[in-house]
């Protein structure tokens, strides 16, 4: 089937610097791609929606400013956590669908746990 | 604004045992319902859905998931528990409103399913 992979699987960092996150489809064409974040117990937040070529669309509260999402190319997003604070710590999940697929062709990634120190 | 609820963070049930997943939701109008599965170092994966039609819904890996209209709930089950179905299950719902081109899924906080040799 269909895989996302994301990079790295977990990152430590020093606060104040900057993080990026790649996002990967590996086989099909991922025209959106979604970000979102969980803290320990609880649900998976989205943070923002990114279609290949647009601006990322950003969930109400998400900070774009600090939450850079780059949708370049069909195969790869980026989520760039920019001078990062301790309250950033937090799991880090990507999501890819195409065009055209249904519900059930919504692909994730293995996620990233991001510790600032 | 939709809504998914998991009332448990941890499930044990005993290999052979039925096993029961519980999920609830809030949406306006006809829900758009899941289940993902997360095994350790994995991104989700897709078990079932409901759109329409038998209440009665099943899936992979012998999953199947009942929606229950008058009490808002759509439980996780399968009749048999194997110990490799442990793992982390979440709930997820579609706001229908939002049209077919969204993919937009509000996640439950996940639970946490020990099937115990």
């Amino acid at each position: 089937g269909a895989v996302v992979s994301q990079h790295p699987s977990w990152v430590i960092c020093k606060s104040g610097t900057s993080v990026k996150i790649e996002c990967r489809s590996l086989d099909f064409q991922a025209t959106t791609m979604f970000w979102y974040r969980q803290f320990p117990k609880q649900s998976l937040m989205l943070m923002a929606t990114s279609n290949e070529g647009s601006k990322a669309t950003y969930e109400q509260g998400v900070e774009k400013d600090k939450f850079l999402i780059n949708h370049a190319s069909l195969t790869l997003s980026t989520l760039t956590v920019t001078s990062a604070h301790p309250e950033d710590s937090s799991f880090y999940i990507c999501s890819a669908i195409s065009t055209g697929f249904t519900n059930e062709k919504l692909f994730f990634g293995s996620g990233t746990q991001l510790s600032v120190l | 604004a939709q809504s998914v609820a998991q009332p448990e963070d941890q499930v044990n049930v005993a290999e052979g045992n039925p096993l029961t997943v519980k999920c609830t939701y809030s949406v306006s109008g006809n829900p758009y319902l899941f289940w993902y599965v997360q095994y350790p170092n994995r991104g989700l994966q897709f078990l079932l859905k409901y759109i329409t039609g038998d209440n009665l819904v099943k899936g992979s890996y012998g999953f199947e998931a009942e929606f229950n209209k008058s009490q808002t709930s759509f439980h996780l089950k399968k009749p048999s528990a194997l110990v490799s179905d442990s793992a982390l299950y979440f709930c997820a719902v579609r706001d229908p409103s939002e049209g077919a081109g969204s993919y937009q899924l509000t996640f439950g906080k996940g639970t946490k399913l020990s099937v115990i040799p």
